[in-house]
């Protein structure tokens, strides 16, 4: 079945440093949906992304869809305190559910 | 607008017993889910409903779980007996989209489940 790979698994990073995580799919993907997990909470939306090759910007966060539509990134630069959490992907291949990565948790020292 | 509202928010049980977890989604989204989310790991979807009918419950253990959505609003997911590696956070999620058309998903606060 379709599996998502995400890496790192941690990352612990200054406060000011730029962080980015990587997203792998073994299939092609149709979509891919980031998602932000705060400790002791439920995962909120970020972004949806579609075509291949796509970029989105909002604020400090930076996601990329792969050429091929089987990879994505996300990058945070001059992280802050309030970027700690648990970054998840999640993609759709043909008529799948979303399938979730195992996330990539950020630790950001002050 | 209020969120994805579930209950009870913990609940601890020792194994073989049953549990019942309540969801009522987002007012006017047609589609909800469930999904386990065990610790260090991704949300893992259990079900996923279009109103009252089921679209996808290929990964629901159906020996042990269980899950409705009679009227298409709130939905109830149970486990019986529950297993030690049942021991998770129930998370209930809704879409305005329908089924087979992706977005975004807004979870509710989820359920964490202790088994002993």
């Amino acid at each position: 079945g379709q599996q998502v790979m995400q890496i790192p698994q941690y990352q612990h990073v200054q406060e000011g440093e730029d962080f980015t995580t990587y997203c792998n799919s073994s299939t092609t993907l149709s979509n891919i949906q980031w998602y932000k997990q705060r400790p002791g909470g439920h995962p909120v939306f970020l972004i949806q992304l579609v075509k291949s090759g796509e970029v989105k910007k909002q604020k400090r966060l930076t996601f990329q869809f792969g050429e091929a539509k089987k990879n994505s990134s996300l990058h945070i630069t001059a992280t802050q305190t309030t970027d700690v959490g648990t970054y998840f992907c999640a993609g759709v291949s043909g008529n799948t559910p979303l399938v979730f990565g195992k996330g990539t948790r950020l630790s950001v020292i002050a | 607008e209020a969120g994805v509202a579930q209950s009870p928010r913990y609940k601890i049980i020792e194994k073989r017993q049953s549990v019942a977890f309540w969801c009522n989604p987002i007012s006017g989204h047609a589609t909800l889910y469930w999904y386990q989310q065990i610790l260090g790991q991704g949300p893992k979807l259990l079900i996923q409903f279009q109103n009252n009918g089921v679209v996808d419950d290929s990964q629901l253990p159906k020996d042990r779980f269980s899950a409705e959505r009679l009227k298409g609003v709130d939905s109830t997911l149970k486990i019986q007996p529950a297993k030690l590696e049942d021991s998770a956070v129930y998370l209930c999620a809704s879409s305005s989209l329908p089924s087979g058309i992706a977005g975004e998903q807004f979870f509710g606060p989820g359920t964490r489940l202790t088994v002993l």
